[in-house]
C-alpha cells in the first residue's frame, strides 16, 4: 500500500538557519503530494502542494519540488523564524481509485530558537 | 469561505458510552473524510464518504461510523468507548476527486476516562 517515509525529528534550528526536512513516499502510479503543518492544539494546514513531476509547491518561504525519479518530496526554507515552530507533515493522495484519501508520514517537529 | 467546522472541540466521556462528533465542509465541497491522531500512532485514515455514500474506509473496528447528510455535514460516532479511543479527531473536505487536497478542520479532542 501506500506510504511515506520522512525524517525524525525533533529538528531544533536557529532563527534564520536553512531547513531541509527530508520525504519519501511509496505509491502506485503518480499520487499528489503534500506538505501539511500543524500547530499546537490546532487541526492541519496546508502548506503546499505538487500534482505532477517536477512540480514546485512553494508558500511562506517553504518549497517543495515533486522528484518521481527518487519519490522524494523533501521540504525546505531559506531563513526560518520562530514562528514556524510546529510539526510537518509530509502526505499523498493517490490521483486515482475513486476515492480520496490522504496517506501521511509521522510527522517532524520543528523548533526554532532565537 | 468559512473553513471546516468540527463540533464540539472537547470531549470528555466515560468507558462504554458512546460519542458523536460533527463536520461541517466547505462549502461547495461534497467529500468529507475522518482521520484518528494519536501520539503512537499518527494520523490514521478511518473513512470517506461522498455525496452521502461512504467510499473507502480505514482499518478501524465496526465501533466506529459515520454517516454524511444531502446538505454534505458528515458525523462520526464512537460506541462503546474504550480508553485507546483518546485521540484528536480530525475531518476534511476536499472537492471529491483524487488527488485534490483536503482541508482539514481544527479537530474534536477526545478523551475516554
Amino acid at each position: 500500500g501506500d506510504s511515506v517515509t520522512q525524517m525524525e525529528g525533533p529538528v531544533t534550528l536557529s532563527e534564520e538557519a536553512f531547513l531541509t526536512i527530508n520525504c519519501t513516499y511509496t505509491a502506485t502510479g503518480y499520487p499528489s503530494l503534500f506538505w501539511y503543518v500543524q500547530y499546537p492544539g490546532e487541526g492541519l494546514q496546508l502548506l503546499l502542494k505538487a500534482t505532477k513531476a517536477d512540480d514546485k509547491g512553494s508558500n511562506k518561504g517553504f518549497e517543495a519540488t515533486y522528484r518521481k525519479e527518487t519519490t522524494s518530496f523533501h521540504l525546505e526554507k531559506g531563513s526560518v523564524q520562530v514562528s514556524d515552530s510546529a510539526v510537518y507533515f509530509c502526505a499523498l493522495s493517490p490521483r486515482s481509485g475513486g476515492y480520496q484519501k490522504v496517506t501521511f508520514g509521522t510527522g517532524t517537529k520543528l523548533q526554532v530558537i532565537p | 469561505k468559512a473553513g471546516v467546522t468540527q463540533t464540539p472541540r472537547y470531549l470528555i466521556k466515560t468507558r462504554g458510552q458512546q460519542v458523536t462528533l460533527s463536520c461541517s465542509p466547505i462549502s461547495g465541497h461534497r467529500s468529507v473524510s475522518w482521520y484518528q491522531q494519536t501520539p503512537g500512532q499518527g494520523l490514521q485514515f478511518l473513512f470517506e464518504y461522498f455525496s452521502e455514500t461512504q467510499r473507502n474506509k480505514g482499518n478501524f473496528p465496526g465501533r466506529f461510523s459515520g454517516r454524511q447528510f444531502s446538505n454534505s455535514r458528515s458525523e462520526m460516532n464512537v460506541s462503546t468507548l474504550e480508553l485507546g479511543d483518546s485521540a484528536l479527531y480530525l475531518c476534511a473536505s476536499s472537492a471529491g476527486g483524487p488527488g485534490t487536497e483536503a482541508f482539514f478542520g481544527q479537530g474534536t479532542r477526545l478523551t475516554v476516562v
